[in-house]
């Protein structure tokens, strides 16, 4: 299987702290994405990153990428209560996408 | 509104009876795919399409079929369920070159 991994699986921090969730992967990729998701709905892309990309923002999102360590990490700053969901990376490699096992993120307020 | 629709949302059934899952999505998308969640496993891909009447499998297919006559539906059926099959499957689609999905709000799938 060509299926990533997140690392943590599940994550717990106050309110106003940095959450910093991590993604391994197997093959070579044109881009890597971040979901989020909520209990058992349907995923929702946050950010994308290309393969010749470092780095990336989006708000309070930050997502890098190092493609000789086959790895990427998402962070969320200034977390919120709200941010509380499951986090999936998702590479693409031709035309097939590979998920993570998901890192469940949660935000006490 | 831009929106990836399947139904139905719940469904339970028995063991060989065939289902289908609809998929339709109203955003012009080439690419639609299906994929199943499992606890622990992430999501897998089970079918893609790369547009009308052309289909590849993902990682999981077996014991599904998909087909795409149309640009805006992607249905997955399911000619003799078992009881592995139960998940939470979701339909998503994408256009243009950034590949990133939309998706759908997922069908629950008990087989019995």
């Amino acid at each position: 299987s060509q299926q990533g991994e997140e690392d943590p699986q599940a994550l717990s921090i106050q309110e106003g702290e940095n959450a910093t969730m991590n993604c391994s992967y197997k093959t070579s990729i044109n881009n890597l994405q971040w979901y989020r998701q909520n209990s058992g709905r349907g995923l929702v892309h946050l950010i994308l990153i290309r393969s010749n990309e470092r780095e990336k923002h989006s708000g309070r999102l930050r997502v890098t990428l190092d493609t000789s360590k086959k790895s990427s990490s998402l962070l969320i700053t200034a977390s919120r209560a709200a941010d509380t969901a499951s986090y999936f990376c998702a590479t693409n490699t031709g035309n097939q996408f590979y998920f993570g096992t998901g890192t469940s993120l949660t935000v006490i307020p | 509104e831009a929106q990836v629709t399947q139904n139905p949302r719940y469904l339970i059934t028995v063991t060989g009876k065939k289902l289908t899952v609809t998929c339709s999505q109203n955003m012009n998308h080439e690419y639609m795919s299906w994929y199943r969640q499992d606890p622990g496993l992430g999501l897998r891909q089970i079918y893609y399409s790369m547009n009308v009447e052309v289909t590849d499998k993902g990682d999981v297919p077996e014991g599904y079929k998909v087909s795409r006559k149309e640009k805006r539906n992607f249905p997955l059926i399911l000619e003799s369920p078992s009881p592995n099959q139960t998940s939470l499957y979701f339909c998503a689609s994408t256009g243009g070159g950034a590949r990133e999905q939309y998706f759908g709000p997922g069908t629950r799938l008990t087989v019995t």
